[in-house]
């Protein structure tokens, strides 16, 4: 099974800070990478797929790069409601596999 | 807008099986997609179950090969999961979700807890 490794696995920031997280796959995986923010009591939601495209009414201010065994996810100027554990998953094959999860603390 | 809903025991005992059924609302489960289950143990992060293609194809993780089934219902546009031989490990919130043959999860349920437990 491909592992994804995410780093940090927290992270405390403040609102209008740069943040990026790091998502390292232990094969390549091309571009077959989708990122997700979760928050208390709700289900993932989707943000960005083919490691770069963001999904239909997900925020400019997240970014999504990478390729092969490197991504990462930007969010350039951090919102209060950004605050929440960001995983990034695989699909280049299964069984598909998810990272451990980045939680992203208010400063 | 495709909707999830999740639904079955919350309180299974040890060595019986888990039952989920997921039911879909406003997107027909005969499209071109599949269908997965994923878990989450408290304070956890996510696991992918498996999925069902719209033809009854299936993919599994290796992990619960041996104890897991997934199953479609298109007459009730519904899909769902079999897990047998629970333990406490089982114990998680259940995610049932959509996905592309080949992309991520872009519609999930809100998810249901299951407790494994006498």
């Amino acid at each position: 099974a491909i592992q994804l490794t995410q780093s940090p696995s927290s992270l405390s920031a403040s609102v209008g800070d740069r943040v990026t997280i790091t998502c390292r796959a232990s094969q390549d995986i091309s571009t077959a990478l989708a990122w997700y923010q979760q928050k208390p009591g709700q289900p993932p939601k989707f943000l960005i797929y083919d490691a770069s495209t963001l999904e239909s009414g997900v925020p400019s201010t997240f970014s999504g790069s990478g390729s092969a065994t490197e991504f990462t996810l930007t969010i350039s100027s951090l919102q209060p409601e950004d605050f929440a554990t960001y995983y990034c998953q695989q699909f280049k094959s299964y069984p598909i596999t998810f990272g451990q999860g980045t939680r992203l603390e208010i400063k | 807008q495709v909707q999830l809903q999740e639904s079955g025991p919350g309180l299974v005992k040890p060595s019986e099986t888990l039952s989920l059924t997921c039911t879909v609302s406003d997107f027909p489960v005969t499209s071109p997609y599949y269908w997965g289950w994923i878990r989450q143990p408290p304070g956890k992060g996510l696991e992918w179950l498996g999925s069902i293609y719209e033809s009854g194809s299936t993919n599994y993780n290796p992990s619960l090969q041996s104890r897991i089934s997934i199953s479609i219902d298109t007459s009730r546009n519904q899909f769902a999961l079999k897990l047998s031989s629970v333990t406490a490990a089982d114990t998680a919130v259940y995610y049932c979700a959509r996905h592309e043959p080949s992309g991520g999860f872009d519609f999930w349920g809100q998810g249901t807890l299951v407790t494994v437990s006498s």
